[in-house]
């Protein structure tokens, strides 16, 4: 069965400052990958996702991911982090095939320090 | 255009109690899930639908049964709540593109 691990539960940032967020999955073979976007007390909205094809994928917001097979992660980048970025992110993957049930990472809290 | 809808969105019950949380889609989408989140523990797969009239479990399925009698409406039931599922429901759709769309959440406390 797959899994996904993002070792980081809290980071806080300065607005302005790069942001980097780490992901890495377990499956045997490529799955797709999402990472999710939860501000308080809102349900979770889609950033971004990785089927195949180029290994850097744009999302919405300003948001960036890069796919590293090798080391088996997908980790979310953004150059300039805004305030209003502060939220719960959830990176997520799905295997090829299964009625798109997806497996979610415990999440990792952005706080931005103005 | 309402998107993913969930009522009610905060619920208090007393253990034994039972209820029923509705999920409402109006973008025609063929899956539809329910969640469950934790704090620490990300969102875990209660049921899940791949059409009307069918359902599946998830990965946390007891204690809880769903229906999908029409393909709109998704139906999370607690036949005797515990308050080991005091938590937060998330709804969610898709249409076979494996993008999910959530609903804004319930709030659902066992005492």
């Amino acid at each position: 069965a797959q899994s996904v691990t993002q070792p980081d539960i809290h980071i806080t940032v300065s607005e302005g400052a790069s942001l980097e967020l780490r992901c890495n999955y377990s499956y045997g073979a490529t799955p797709y990958l999402f990472w999710y976007v939860q501000s308080p007390g809102q349900g979770l909205q889609l950033l971004l996702k990785y089927f195949s094809g180029d290994t850097l994928v744009q999302g919405i917001k300003g948001f960036e991911a890069e796919f590293k097979r090798s080391q088996s992660s997908f980790n979310l980048r953004k150059p300039s982090v805004h305030w209003s970025d502060a939220a719960e992110y959830f990176c997520a993957v799905g295997v090829p095939g299964t009625a798109s049930k997806l497996t979610f990472g415990t999440g990792t809290r952005l706080q931005v320090t103005l | 255009n309402a998107g993913v809808t969930q009522t009610p969105k905060f619920r208090v019950l007393k253990t034994g109690q039972s209820m029923t949380l509705l999920c409402a889609q109006d973008m025609n989408h063929e899956y539809m899930y329910w969640y469950r989140q934790d704090p620490g523990m990300g969102l875990r797969l209660i049921h899940y639908s791949v059409g009307e009239g069918t359902t599946a479990k998830g990965e946390v399925p007891d204690g809880y049964n769903v229906s999908r009698l029409k393909k709109q409406n998704f139906l999370l039931g607690l036949e005797s709540a515990a308050p080991s599922q005091t938590s937060v429901y998330f709804c969610a759709s898709e249409a076979r593109t494996y993008e999910q769309y959530f609903g804004p959440g319930t709030r659902l406390t066992v005492t």
